[in-house]
């Protein structure tokens, strides 16, 4: 069974702080990633993706990938309140699948 | 803009009814998803469907069924609801190829 872990927090940054957001993945032969952010009552929004080691950054954001550590990670640097909401981790394995399997999701709150 | 539009955001129903949850995508996308969402459980594949008239069985599809008769449409029915059918409803769909998978706003199922 393919999974996908993440820190189900809460997790408490100060505003302008950076918030770090870990998620780690099973399957060794995973080959893309994603991040889903999920305001309360709302459906999830895609953030950023990546499929290639290394930092990739969009904004305010970067997200993180080391596949020889099966770990992808998302920075946001000055966290905003608006910020706050949960975060998922989606990762798709390999074997052309469009399937994806999903962390249970980070939920972060930004304090004024 | 990847437009996915679940047809009602709100629905009640009762345990034995037949209820039907229809999506439509607006980017003649290859792939469509359908997922419920529980508290603590996270997002769960039902179904999903890679072209018209193509299904497969996601992680939790009893109780369930899908009819894609159109590229754009994919719906799920619920043959006889249950009260444990109680849940965030949500539609995906993706091009393929990698991309990410985009979301509809939900429809949020109570059966009575």
């Amino acid at each position: 069974q393919k999974e996908v872990e993440q820190n189900s927090g809460p997790l408490s940054v100060p505003e302008g702080a950076i918030a770090s957001l870990n998620c780690t993945y099973s399957d060794r032969g995973s080959q893309s990633f994603f991040w889903y952010r999920q305001y309360s009552g709302k459906s999830p929004e895609l953030i950023m993706f990546i499929y290639s080691n290394g930092d990739k950054e969009d904004g305010r954001f970067t997200a993180q990938l080391n596949k020889a550590s099966q770990y992808v990670s998302l920075l946001i640097r000055d966290s905003q309140p608006s910020d706050s909401a949960t975060y998922l981790c989606a990762v798709r394995a390999q074997g052309g699948s469009e399937k994806l399997v999903f962390g249970k999701g980070t939920k972060l709150t930004v304090n004024p | 803009d990847v437009k996915v539009t679940q047809s009602s955001r709100y629905l009640v129903k009762r345990t034995g009814e037949k209820v039907f949850l229809e999506c439509v995508q607006d980017m003649d996308h290859e792939n469509m998803f359908w997922y419920r969402q529980d508290p603590g459980l996270g997002l769960r594949l039902i179904y999903f469907s890679y072209d018209v008239k193509m299904k497969e069985k996601g992680d939790i599809p009893e109780g369930y069924s899908v009819s894609r008769e159109k590229k754009e449409r994919f719906s799920l029915i619920l043959e006889s609801a249950s009260t444990n059918q109680t849940s965030m409803y949500l539609c995906a769909s993706s091009p393929g190829g990698s991309q990410p998978q985009h979301f509809g706003d939900g429809t949020r199922l109570s059966i009575l």
